[in-house]
């Protein structure tokens, strides 16, 4: 049971270029979500999925775009890589979908530069 | 929208010597809270959750932490600091209006002296 696994662990972009980050969760949960980190800000929500086939824009969806492949997969895709989207991104995952509120479990991280 | 109010980025204790990490929140409808650790290089694991049961909840590792409804807050304690719980920790606010989008703070980095 590895719980939820990120891939790649580090990036380094140039402006504009694109790539994909991957997640996925073997507990069969519901619920998907992309974070992004900053210092002194938090984890701010990119997207999420509440359930399979869904997904919708969270507090910070600009320049960014999502699959949710199937229950267990969730890539985060950045189309043209700009220097304000060096981050670390974690993924997470509830059990729970719809509205109600539920505890999620992290991913270990993306750590992107664009530079 | 709801939010969250860390007070202080940084607090360092002595081991032995109370933790208090301070939490305040602002929501409209009733909320779920929520407080998170995050050690070096890793994700967020859940320490404890408020979802409206009893005020005071207890987590894992020995940390505590009361809901007051009159101060809006939802603070950390632990009686007694390790050295092991040197990490990052986070305050998170969510409800069941809020479509899944848990709103966190900006993190408090907790320091433990010898």
């Amino acid at each position: 049971n590895a719980g939820v696994t990120q891939t790649p662990k580090f990036q380094v972009l140039k402006t504009g270029q694109s790539m994909t980050l991957q997640c996925a969760q073997d507990m069969n949960h519901n619920s998907m979500y992309w974070y992004r980190q900053d210092p002194g800000m938090g984890l701010r929500l990119i997207y999420y999925s509440a359930s399979e086939g869904t997904t919708d824009k969270g507090e910070v969806p600009n320049g960014y775009n999502v699959s949710r492949l199937n229950k267990r997969e969730f890539s985060l895709r950045l189309e043209s890589a700009a220097p304000s989207q060096t981050s670390v991104y974690f993924c997470a995952s509830s059990l729970r979908g719809g509205n109600v509120p539920d505890t999620q479990y992290f991913g270990p991280g993306t750590r992107l530069t664009v530079l | 929208a709801q939010s969250v109010t860390q007070l202080g980025s940084h607090v360092s204790v002595s081991e032995g010597a109370l933790v208090l990490l301070r939490c305040n929140y602002s929501s409209s409808v009733p909320p779920y809270l929520f407080w998170y650790v995050q050690y070096p290089n890793q994700g967020l694991q859940l320490l404890l959750k408020y979802t409206s049961a009893a005020t005071l909840v207890k987590g894992i590792n020995g940390f505590e932490a009361e809901f007051k409804k009159s101060e809006t807050s939802f603070h950390l304690t632990k009686p007694s600091a390790h050295m092991s719980d040197a990490a990052e920790y986070f305050c998170a606010v969510s409800d069941l209006r809020s479509n899944n989008d848990m709103r966190f703070g900006a993190g408090t980095r907790l320091t433990v002296k010898p």
